[in-house]
Order: structure tokens, then sequence, then C-alpha cells
């Protein structure tokens, strides 16, 4: 199973908001709502932002949104603020008569 | 509280097996619905899911790495093994575990360990 393909990297001041991008095919992030997406600070463990498309767990910020179009999941950001700069991967399962899941290559978002 | 923690080698030679267990409290793996994979990351690189053990002992394994992994449980220790052979240098990362439910998502990682395959 290919990674899902997000950009290298995306940038914005403080208070500006972001989208990460997240592509794949109807075989994951087309086919199912499971998508989630994670943000990773360097030498930490990834954490959950969001789950199923558009759900968001408990603690994380609401200006942290998602959405789902076709085979292109997306992650917004609003109220950018400097602890929000970390590595995000988005995750979609992939399975069809197996379970597989995977996830895109990363986006690094710089907070200006 | 929900807490995972990871424990292995650090370093192992080439054509070795690695073996990985994961300790966790705070949630059963005899509760239906529950699941716990493993998960790796290469330094500066990308996430990779390798592994998943469900409740009820079903196991999925990702489809590149499929013939070198192992996963188990041992439900009473609260823990999870993984077992990958034949080493190689590319399988440098950091390997963690993670709980999931059986569509949800990872909720609770554990802080990673570090394998280094070198001679």
């Amino acid at each position: 199973q290919s990674a899902l393909t997000q950009p290298r990297s995306v940038s914005g001041s403080p208070g500006q908001s972001v989208t990460i991008s997240c592509t794949g095919t109807s075989s994951d992030v087309g086919g199912y709502n499971y998508v989630s997406w994670y943000q990773q600070h360097p030498g930490k463990a990834p954490k959950l932002m969001i789950y199923d498309v558009s759900k968001r767990p408990s603690g994380v910020p609401d200006r942290f949104s998602g959405s789902k179009s076709g085979n292109t999941a997306s992650l917004t950001i609003s109220g950018l603020q400097a602890e929000d700069e970390a590595d995000y991967y988005c995750c979609s399962y992939a399975g069809s008569y197996t379970l597989d899941v995977v996830f895109g290559g990363g986006t690094k978002l710089t907070v200006l | 509280q929900v807490t995972l923690r990871e424990s292995g080698p650090a370093l192992v030679k080439p054509t070795q097996t690695l073996t990985l267990t994961c300790t966790f409290s705070g949630f059963s793996l005899s509760t239906s619905g529950m699941c716990v994979s493993w998960i790796r990351q290469p330094p500066g690189k990308a996430l990779e899911w390798l592994a998943r053990i469900d409740w009820d002992d079903d196991k999925y394994y990702s489809t590149s790495l499929k013939t070198r992994l192992t996963i188990s449980k041992d439900t009473s220790k609260n823990q999870v093994v993984l077992t990958m052979t034949n080493m190689d240098p590319v399988d440098t990362a950091t390997y963690y575990c993670a709980r999931s439910t059986l569509t949800g998502p990872f909720d609770y990682w554990g802080q990673g360990t570090l394998v280094t395959v070198s001679s």
C-alpha cells in the first residue's frame, strides 16, 4: 500500500490559518471515513488531533478541524500559535478483505 | 490513565531477529474491541504501520512486511510482543506501540524505542 501524499512543508504567521492536504485513492481515503491526523513535536510520540475525518478528541482545541472531499482529506489549523509548529501526519484505514493502515509522508508546519 | 511503554534491544545486528515488548496499563486487551498496533518511524522519515492484534486474538500485518512479522499478546501480563526477523540497517527506526479500537484511531501511544541495526 503506497503512502498518502502530503505537502512536505507549510507555513503561516501567528493568527493565520493553514490547511494541510492528504491525497490517497478510492481504496483508502476515498473509500472510508476513517481518516485521522497526528501532531508530532521533535523527539516526541505522535498525538491524535482528528479522527473519523472531522472529530476532535477531548482536549484538542477547536482551532483544529478536518474534512474530506473525494480522495483528499484536509487538516485546517486556524488562529495559528507558536506551539502548533510540528510535523503532521494523516492516516487512513485501507482494508478491503484484510486490514491495512497507511500514513502520509508528513508535513512540517512552520509558524513564522 | 492509559499508558504504553515499549522495551527491547537498542542495537541488533543484521540478519538477527528483533523482539519488542509493549507493556500497557489503564485498559485490558481482553475487552471487546480493543486493539494494539506497532508503528515505526525511521530517523527523519514518516510513520509506518506494522501490525495489529485484537482483543479476540485476530492479527493483521503490513502487506509489505508480513513475512517477517509476528505479533502476539499475553493478556494476563498486559503485554504485546512483536518479532521481526532478518533485520537490516533500513529497519533502523523508533518503534512505537499504540492503542486503538476496531476502526478507531491510535488514541494512545508509547514513548517509542529506538532500534539501530548495525554490525
